[in-house]
């Protein structure tokens, strides 16, 4: 199984301000047949399902607002809110659709400072 | 816009079958490329992949609850169900049925149902 590792586990930004949650995976995720990294970030709010926010590592699905942007290639991934807004209050996980099992990571939960 | 939902009971005695069923709509489950998954979150935890099957009725499961999972797929209803057997308090979570596209064209989930709780207990 690949394994997913998000770093940190917690962390608390200020309006405003950027944030930045890292992932990384136990072997490359990146698909040569395309040339595209299999990594998805999901944003998790209370009582709701996860939401896909971002897929190949740094598209955005439609409608996800462009403070939200992912880089990063073969194992190692960041997830970056560039302006914290209130709603963004969530839990955020990466996930590797490059071989089952499909496999997340362990969450990262966001708060305000 | 496509919609899922989960139905089934949302408790479970030890050692029973878990039985779900999953109800796409605003879509439909055959002759698309996507594929149907289910997904489990235990309370307060992370997320965990159970399996995906195709419209064909191929199926791919998590190895770790391989021995306990059945997903099968209904294209006349257009839905697809989950049987987790001989459950343990270990089972209990919210279950949530959701879609993705194959390997090579995917996107990850980009659908989800709302979830339903399962608690196992006697």
């Amino acid at each position: 199984d690949i394994v997913m590792t998000q770093s940190p586990d917690s962390l608390a930004v200020s309006l405003g301000e950027r944030a930045t949650i890292n992932c990384k995976s136990s072997q490359s995720v990146l698909y040569s047949s395309n040339n595209k990294n299999n990594l998805a970030w999901y944003q998790q709010k209370p009582g709701q399902p996860p939401n896909l926010l971002i897929y190949w590592a740094s598209t955005r699905e439609s409608g996800v607002p462009d403070r939200f942007s992912g880089s990063g290639s073969g194992t190692d991934f960041t997830l970056t809110i560039s302006s914290l807004q209130a709603e963004d209050v969530a839990v955020y996980y990466c996930q590797q659709y490059y071989s089952t099992p499909y496999t997340f990571g362990q969450g990262t939960k966001l708060d305000i400072k | 816009q496509l919609q899922l939902q989960e139905s089934g009971p949302g408790l479970v005695k030890p050692s029973e079958t878990l039985s779900l069923t999953c109800t796409v709509s605003g879509g439909s489950i055959s002759g698309s490329s996507y594929y149907w998954a289910w997904i489990r979150q235990p309370p307060g935890k992370g997320l965990e992949w159970i399996g995906s099957i195709y419209y064909s009725g191929s199926t791919s499961y998590n190895p770790s609850l391989k021995r306990r999972v059945t997903i099968y797929v209904d294209t006349s209803k257009n839905q697809f169900s989950l049987k987790l057997s001989s459950v343990t308090a270990a089972d209990t979570a919210i279950y949530y049925c959701a879609r993705h596209a194959s390997a090579v064209a995917g996107t990850g989930f980009d659908y989800w149902g709302q979830g339903t709780p399962v608690t196992v207990s006697s």
